[in-house]
């Protein structure tokens, strides 16, 4: 079964400190893995898309990886910010269709 | 370049009534996609159009139907309303899918309210 599976669920961490978010995969054939920012009321916006030749790509302080082997992804925050206070969502396209996770949501204290 | 508009922003129904909601993609794009987001269920993927076809549909009921005029415009329309229908919809907007990382563009989404 396609299947996203997203960890933590939940996550909170003090402002200034690094995360890691975790997604692993069952999709299969695979065709590319993004992440997705979403903001409380606000429709989800693309952090990096990477195909399968891909194993990392970074957009400012987010960084993803990806091992197409173990079917595993990460999304890493570096010196995370209030505004980094969002849902992260792993999305997982296939030739035929996108399957989403349910996200991690994610709490920056200050 | 304007993103994707989704009209209305808010919406409350009761059980029973349809409704109708819109969604401008960006300009130039023209395959529109529909999701339903509920906290207990993420992300589902409703159904796709491009160039006013309906090309991927997801595992909804009929009562889920929509349409795309020939400006890429889409509507989505719920018929018979039920409490569970209570969500987020989104519309994503995409150039044509000619590779495989094409990038979608949500809009802010239509809060669904059904009483």
């Amino acid at each position: 079964k396609n299947q996203v599976e997203q960890s933590p669920q939940s996550l909170i961490i003090l402002e200034g400190k690094n995360c890691t978010l975790q997604c692993n995969y069952t999709v299969s054939p695979f065709s590319n893995l993004r992440w997705y920012k979403q903001d409380t009321g606000r429709g989800p916006v693309s952090l990096t898309i990477m195909t399968f030749s891909e194993n990392t790509k970074s957009n400012g302080r987010y960084t993803a990886t990806l091992d197409a082997d173990t079917k595993q992804s990460s999304l890493h925050i570096t010196a995370s910010q209030l505004s980094d206070s969002a849902s992260y969502i792993c999305v997982v396209g296939r030739d035929d269709k996108i399957i989403f996770g349910k996200g991690t949501r994610l709490h920056i204290l200050p | 370049k304007a993103g994707v508009t989704q009209t209305p922003r808010y919406l409350i129904k009761t059980r029973g009534q349809q409704v109708t909601l819109s969604c401008s993609p960006i300009s130039g794009h023209r395959s529109v996609s529909w999701y339903q987001q509920t906290p207990g269920q993420g992300l589902q993927f409703l159904f796709e159009y491009f160039s006013e076809t309906q090309r991927n549909k997801g595992n909804f009921p009929g009562r889920f139907s929509g349409r795309q005029f020939s400006n890429s415009r889409s509507e989505m329309n719920v018929s018979t309303l039920e409490l569970g229908d209570s969500a987020l919809y989104l519309c994503a907007s995409s150039l044509p899918t000619s590779g495989d990382a094409y990038e979608q563009y949500f809009g802010p989404g239509t809060r669904l309210t059904v009483t």
